[in-house]
C-alpha cells in the first residue's frame, strides 16, 4: 500500500464548477500536507500547504486536512480552463511522499 | 531568479550508453533530490542529498549514481542505460527538511531505445 493514495482521474468539469480533489494517507506521523500543480511538460509547483488538521484558503483554493480519517482535500471554486493540470498531494516525515496525481480538465 | 535548472531538457540514449543529468539551484538550499515520474507511478525518489558531499538512496536507486561536489549542483548518472529508465526526471531542492515544500526544475525527458 502506498503511503499516499490519489485517484488518477481524469476529472473533466465545465468552467465555473466546484472541483474536489482528494487523497488518503496511511502514515500517522505525517504533519504537513501539500498540494502541487503540474502543467503539461512542466515541473510541479507548490500550490498550498497545511499543517495538521483544518482548512486553509487562498483565493479560489481551499485545502482541507482531516487527520482522524487520514483524508486530504483540495477544493477549487469557480474553476477556470487555466486550472487544467495534474494536481499532486504530498506529505512528509523526513522526505516528501507524493500521490500519483489527478488530472483535471476544465472545459469552456 | 533561475530557481532550479536542469540540463539537458531532452535526450535519447541507446541501451548501454551512459549519461549525466545536471541540476543547479541558486537558492542556497541544503537539500537536493532526484525524482523520476512515470505514468501511473507518480513521483518516485531516486537519490537525495542533505548537504555538500553527502548522498543517500531513495525509493528506486538501482541503476543510478549521484554526486554533490558543490552545494549548488546535484548530478545524476546512468552508467549503462536500460529501456526501463525511460522516464521524466525531476530535480528538486529545499531548505533543511523543508515542511513547506520543494522547488522543482522543469524536468529532463529521457528515452532509452
Amino acid at each position: 500500500q502506498k503511503e499516499v493514495e490519489q485517484d488518477p482521474g481524469p476529472l473533466s468539469v465545465p468552467e465555473g464548477a466546484i472541483v474536489s480533489l482528494n487523497c488518503t494517507y496511511s502514515n500517522s506521523a505525517f504533519q504537513y500536507f501539500m498540494w502541487y500543480r503540474q502543467y503539461s511538460r512542466k515541473g510541479p509547483e507548490l500550490l498550498m500547504y497545511t499543517y495538521s488538521s483544518g482548512n486553509k484558503e487562498d483565493g479560489r483554493f481551499t485545502a482541507q486536512v482531516d487527520k482522524s480519517s487520514k483524508y486530504i482535500s483540495l477544493f477549487i471554486r469557480d474553476s477556470q480552463p487555466s486550472d487544467s493540470a495534474t494536481y499532486l498531494c504530498a506529505s512528509n516525515t523526513d522526505k516528501l511522499i507524493f500521490g500519483t496525481g489527478t488530472r483535471l480538465q476544465v472545459f469552456p | 531568479n533561475a530557481g532550479v535548472t536542469q540540463t539537458p531538457k531532452f535526450r535519447v540514449l541507446k541501451t548501454g550508453q551512459s549519461m549525466t543529468l545536471l541540476c543547479a539551484q541558486d537558492m542556497n538550499h541544503e537539500y537536493m533530490y532526484w525524482y523520476r515520474q512515470d505514468p501511473g507511478m507518480g513521483l518516485r525518489l531516486i537519490h537525495y542529498s542533505v548537504g555538500e558531499g553527502t548522498t543517500a538512496k531513495g525509493e528506486v536507486p538501482d541503476g543510478y549514481n549521484v554526486s554533490r561536489l558543490k552545494k549548488q549542483n546535484f548530478l545524476l548518472g546512468l552508467e549503462s542505460a536500460a529501456p526501463s529508465q525511460t522516464s521524466v526526471y525531476f530535480c528538486a531542492s529545499s531548505y533543511e527538511q523543508d515542511n513547506y515544500g520543494y522547488t522543482f526544475g522543469s524536468g529532463t525527458r529521457l528515452t532509452v531505445v
